[in-house]
């Protein structure tokens, strides 16, 4: 069981170029998830999707696009990457929507480095 | 502005003995909060929640406790032991919203 897939595990961007991060879960979770981790910031929320076909911003979504192309794929893209994009990106998947006994399983991260 | 903080990026504690990490927060219409643990190189896994309805819950070595009053929980790991050596987030949710706010994390070291 794969559980939260992230790829590629590492990426060197230059100023202005753009990609897409991957994430897919095999557990059937509706809700899928993106944050970034930065030194003494925590993990902050970019986009979330609460259900398939849906997708809202979280704390920090300037710079970024979602699509959650099925219930097992949520991508996340980055148009023109600048060097405050440089960050480790996580996805998340959660069973329900709301929250209660639930809770998110994270994938192993993406660093990502802006020249 | 930080809603949920913890104020203390590190601790260190003596295998055996037990580990207090904090957490505060300012909304008070969270009503559920998670501790996830994590490694380096890895992302984030769960460890233990609480429903505002509890002022603890408890698995194993691991107890979290909630004082609404004072929008504060803490996580007790009781006996520490050098696995336990991870950086621990606290997490905080609101009824019927899908977003959860983290904290900054407290990087926990356990000495042998």
């Amino acid at each position: 069981n794969a559980g939260v897939t992230q790829t590629p595990k590492f990426q060197v961007l230059k100023t202005g170029q753009s990609m897409t991060l991957q994430c897919a879960q095999d557990m059937n979770h509706n809700s899928m998830y993106w944050y970034r981790q930065d030194p003494g910031m925590g993990l902050r929320l970019i986009y979330y999707s609460a259900s398939e076909g849906t997708t809202d911003k979280g704390e920090v979504p300037n710079g970024y696009n979602v699509s959650r192309l099925n219930k097992r794929e949520f991508s996340l893209r980055l148009e023109s990457a600048a060097p405050s994009q440089t960050s480790v990106y996580f996805c998340a998947s959660k069973t329900s929507g709301g929250h209660g006994a639930d809770t998110q399983y994270f994938g192993p991260g993406t660093r990502l480095t802006v020249l | 502005d930080q809603q949920v903080k913890q104020n203390s990026p590190s601790l260190s504690v003596q295998e055996g003995r037990i580990s207090i990490l904090n957490c505060d927060y300012t909304n008070s219409m969270f009503d559920y909060f998670l501790w996830y643990k994590k490694y380096p190189a890895e992302g984030p896994t769960f460890l233990i929640s609480i429903s505002s309805i509890k002022d603890k819950n408890e698995d194993g070595r691991f107890t979290v406790f909630l004082n609404k009053s004072a929008k504060h929980l803490s996580l007790h790991i009781v006996p520490s032991q050098p696995g336990d050596s991870a950086v621990y987030f606290c997490a905080a949710s609101i009824s019927g919203t899908y977003k959860y706010i983290f904290g900054t994390g407290t990087r926990l070291k356990v000495l042998a």
